[in-house]
């Protein structure tokens, strides 16, 4: 799977839209961008996916750019329990890529 | 719905002793897989199973570590003799179906401790 690259932390005050930007320039036409949460002492969540077009869902939104060099997840209202470790994943539909390849993600603090 | 349940979900063992961490997926799920998560790194990949069949385990760090799934339900990761280094948190995962868009649904994990 081609290497994301994500800030190490981020922070955010309560009931405001965080964006979290992902890096993934070496992505191919067949890779999917997934995104993952850890909240603490749990294990990862699935968070949201997509290919080409933007996505929402009721957990947040995902921004892909034109060139797909690069994402940026949208949470529209953070809480404290959107505090969490948050991966951005690259997932190529080829044969043989059953599994996940994370990154370190970014850390999201939420400030009350 | 129940989710992926892990256990233990701590476990203390003395160095060189053989541990083993169960994992029971979701009712249906064809796909597991297993990580290993050391502490502040993200999840690394250790082996996956299609049913009862485990078709890659390219991940697992040396032939002390052993995973079965022999009815295509719950499955065992087995660690022998134990060392320092192996202290992480164990994950495990289902998927419902092979798919590279199928969501993977984690358990809390069981965290290892070799003293």
């Amino acid at each position: 799977d081609a290497k994301t690259t994500q800030p190490n932390s981020m922070e955010s005050n309560e009931e405001e839209p965080v964006h979290l930007p992902c890096n993934h320039s070496t992505i191919s036409g067949t890779d999917y961008i997934h995104w993952y949460r850890q909240l603490p002492s749990q294990g990862p969540e699935y968070v949201i996916h997509g290919l080409t077009s933007n996505v929402n869902n009721r957990m947040a939104s995902l921004a892909i750019a034109e060139d797909r060099k690069s994402s940026t997840l949208i949470l529209h209202r953070a809480t404290l329990r959107d505090a969490a470790v948050y991966y951005c994943i690259l997932r190529d539909t080829g044969a043989g890529s059953y599994q996940l390849t994370f990154g370190k993600g970014t850390k999201l603090s939420v400030i009350p | 719905g129940a989710g992926v349940s892990q256990s233990p979900r701590y476990k203390v063992a003395k160095r060189g002793q053989d541990v083993a961490l169960r994992c029971d997926p979701i009712s249906g799920h064809v796909s597991l897989f297993w990580y290993q998560q050391a502490l502040g790194q993200g999840p690394e990949f250790l082996t996956y199973f299609q049913n009862e069949a485990q078709l890659d385990k390219s991940g697992l760090p040396s032939d002390r570590f052993f995973a079965e799934r022999p009815e295509g339900s719950v499955s065992t990761l087995k660690i022998q003799r134990t060392q320092q280094e192996d202290s992480a948190v164990y994950l495990c995962a289902s998927r419902l179906r092979w798919g590279f868009t199928d969501t993977q649904y984690f358990g809390p994990g069981t965290r290892l401790t070799v003293l």
